[in-house]
């Protein structure tokens, strides 16, 4: 399968700290996306890295890939109680099936 | 403009029955997206439909599953005959172009079968 895995699967934090999660794939990537989501509900798209990318920035959110090592991370620096979610990441597939695979995901807990 | 909604919110069904659940995605989106989410675990695909072309089913689990999409807009997910193992949040998302673009959620339909 190619579904992603992230590693932790629950982390907990003081408000403040930096927050780091892992995610590995399987196969051969176009690029690699990590979505936000609150209590169960719809999922919020946070970035999207390239198969050509190291590292991308966006505000508070650091994402790394390495592509040989097929894994990613998503770093939030500064947390706030408002991160508190749980993040996938979705990868596709080169070459393959025409959908996104999510992994399982990292319950995040920023402690006021 | 306004994002992707689904409808119902929440439905509570009898083992047996069937259910519709619907989709509006983003107008002028041409890729819409159906996904199944159990308690605690990712995102499980179930089908992806792109613009005019028929769609990917790849991901529905069994016959007593299936989708429309009418007019390139609106979807509606239909499980027939409902079994406990359903219960679950159906999320349907949109994406301008193709599936490795953003997508982008609505809130879900949760659907639990007694």
């Amino acid at each position: 399968s190619q579904q992603g895995e992230e590693d932790p699967q629950a982390l907990s934090i003081q408000e403040g700290e930096n927050a780091t999660m892992n995610c590995s794939y399987k196969t051969s990537i176009n690029n690699l996306q990590w979505y936000r989501q609150n209590s169960g509900r719809g999922l919020v798209h946070l970035i999207l890295i390239r198969s050509n990318e190291r590292e991308k920035h966006s505000g508070r959110l650091r994402v790394t890939l390495d592509t040989s090592k097929k894994s990613s991370s998503l770093l939030i620096t500064a947390s706030r109680a408002a991160d508190t979610a749980s993040y996938f990441c979705a990868t596709d597939q080169k070459g393959g099936a025409n959908n996104l695979f999510f992994g399982t995901g990292t319950r995040l807990t920023v402690i006021p | 403009g306004a994002g992707v909604s689904q409808s119902p919110s929440n439905k509570v069904t009898e083992k047996g029955k069937d259910v519709e659940l619907r989709c509006d995605p983003i107008s002028g989106h041409t890729a819409l997206y159906w996904y199944r989410q159990s308690l605690g675990q990712g995102l499980e695909f179930l089908i992806y439909f792109q613009g005019n072309s028929a769609p990917d089913k790849s991901g529905l689990p069994s016959d007593r599953f299936s989708a429309e999409r009418t007019g390139g807009s609106v979807s509606t997910l239909t499980i027939q005959r409902t079994q406990q193992e359903d219960s679950a949040v159906y999320l349907c998302a949109s994406s301008l172009g193709s599936y490795t673009d953003t997508q982008y959620f609505g809130p879900g339909t949760r659907l639990t079968v007694l």
